[in-house]
């Protein structure tokens, strides 16, 4: 099984600086996907951006990018440049390839701060 | 183009009562997923559809769960007696074919008194 971890559980960021979410994963499979999602207080759930685990370049995504260290196993998510809009909860989550579904860690809540 | 569309948004009911979810998917996406969040397991997954086939109901928590997936464009999830621990919120999600990403629906709240 699959197991995601996330050790910050809030964060607080200023407005225009960076900042940086930790995710770290544990798996024997060699071929697997790396997501986040964002969930604001409204709850909806939305797709930030997308690592695969052969991919050679780090993925970004407009202000989102992720950090692919697949020795230390860990995707971390960089946010540039905070918006007080970023104010939300972010998960990090994993599939296997030849298994769609996904799992998630228990999130990180990061509060901008204007 | 309408994202993936889930009802109620929000139900309150009694324990013991059926509690009915439903979601439509995006239109072509081929795969559709039920999720549960809590505060105390998180998000985790129930049930998957490929093509309208069940292929992974291993997270469905007890016979009283189940669903149904009777055309491309809607699936709905029952409970049936519900219980208070089912309250939570319930996340549909599609993906389309041959792509890695999931897209989730607003979900719905459900308040089990």
């Amino acid at each position: 099984a699959q197991k995601i971890t996330q050790t910050q559980p809030g964060m607080f960021v200023q407005e225009k600086e960076a900042v940086t979410l930790d995710c770290t994963y544990d798996t024997s499979d060699q071929s697997y996907g790396l997501f986040w999602y964002k969930q604001p207080s409204s709850g909806e759930m939305i797709f930030l951006i997308y690592q695969g685990s052969y991919d050679e370049q780090n993925a970004t995504e407009g202000r989102y990018s992720l950090n692919f260290q697949k020795a230390r196993k860990s995707a971390n998510l960089v946010i540039s440049a905070s918006q007080l809009g970023d104010s939300a909860m972010y998960f990090c989550a994993m599939r296997v390839i030849n298994d769609y579904k996904l799992s998630f860690g228990a999130g990180t809540t990061v509060t901008v701060r204007a | 183009d309408a994202g993936v569309i889930q009802s109620p948004r929000h139900e309150v009911t009694e324990m013991g009562q059926e509690v009915t979810l439903r979601c439509k998917p995006i239109s072509g996406h081929d795969y559709l997923f039920w999720y549960r969040q809590t505060m105390m397991r998180g998000l985790e997954l129930l049930i998957y559809f490929n093509n309208n086939v069940p292929i992974d109901d291993s997270g469905m928590p007890e016979d009283r769960f189940s669903a149904k997936m009777p055309n491309a464009s809607f699936s709905t999830l029952k409970i049936q007696p519900s219980e208070p621990r089912d309250s939570a919120v319930y996340f549909c999600a599609s993906r389309p074919p041959g792509e890695e990403t999931q897209y989730f629906g607003p979900g719905t709240r459900l308040l089990v008194l």
